[in-house]
């Protein structure tokens, strides 16, 4: 059974940067559509992007395009989010998820990770 | 876009709960749906419409294609009032969208 955990919170401040983990364990994600969804305080979850770390192909939502990366290291079974110039609105839950082999649909979630941009 | 409809849901425990999600582009069954507690994971609970994901209590039912969804809880316990989205998969761009989300709270 695949879990995914994330790195711990973070509070940061505003145009600096931030960068989240998702190390995955019981099982490679290499080959799986990883995405980063988020959910603002009183929002809902919102997509962000997504890698497939074997190959390193990414996509990303347009709201997000240039100001995410989203990237992965294969021999840590490890993807990583990291959102550049943060502003207070970025304020968030920030999530991992680990698609299903049709790509559809998201099986496995990490915990979380609070993000707090605050000067 | 998905809409979700109603925003918010009270129900006593016992009732039946009716949870809908509207498409605006025809996705045959592609739609899943979750269940969101506050500070913990989303819970993935039906694929492909109708399919229930492991270890999810028959109670829980998804149905419809196209661009109609429906999720329903045969009788509401008291572990299932929470948050539910709907979210769907684009073929292209490739892309993920979720719904606005159905909060389902205690009357």
């Amino acid at each position: 059974q695949i879990q995914l955990l994330q790195s711990g919170a973070e509070v940061t401040k505003p145009g600096s940067s931030v960068k989240v983990s998702c190390k995955a364990s019981g099982g490679s994600i290499s080959t799986y559509v990883i995405i980063w969804v988020r959910q603002a305080p009183g929002q809902g979850l919102e997509w962000m992007g997504g890698i497939i770390p074997m190959l390193g192909t990414t996509n990303y939502a347009q709201k997000f395009q240039g100001r995410v990366k989203i990237s992965a290291d294969k021999s840590t079974n490890t993807v990583y989010m990291e959102l550049s110039s943060p502003q207070s609105e970025d304020t968030a839950l920030y999530y991992c998820a680990k698609a299903s082999e049709t790509e559809v649909y998201f099986d496995h979630w990490g915990q979380g990770t609070l993000v707090t941009v605050s000067s | 876009v998905l809409t979700q409809s109603p925003a918010t849901l009270s129900l006593s425990p016992g009732e039946r709960a009716t949870l809908s999600c509207r498409s605006s582009q025809s996705i045959a069954t592609n739609l899943a749906w979750y269940q969101h507690k506050p500070g913990q994971a989303p819970r993935l609970l039906i694929y492909d419409a109708s399919k229930r994901a492991t270890g999810i209590p028959a109670r829980f039912s998804g149905s419809g294609s196209g661009t109609d969804f429906t999720l329903t809880i045969s009788s509401l316990e008291a572990d299932d009032f929470a948050l539910y989205y709907c979210q769907r998969r684009d073929n292209w761009p490739p892309m993920y969208t979720f719904g606005l989300g159905t909060r389902l709270e205690i009357k």
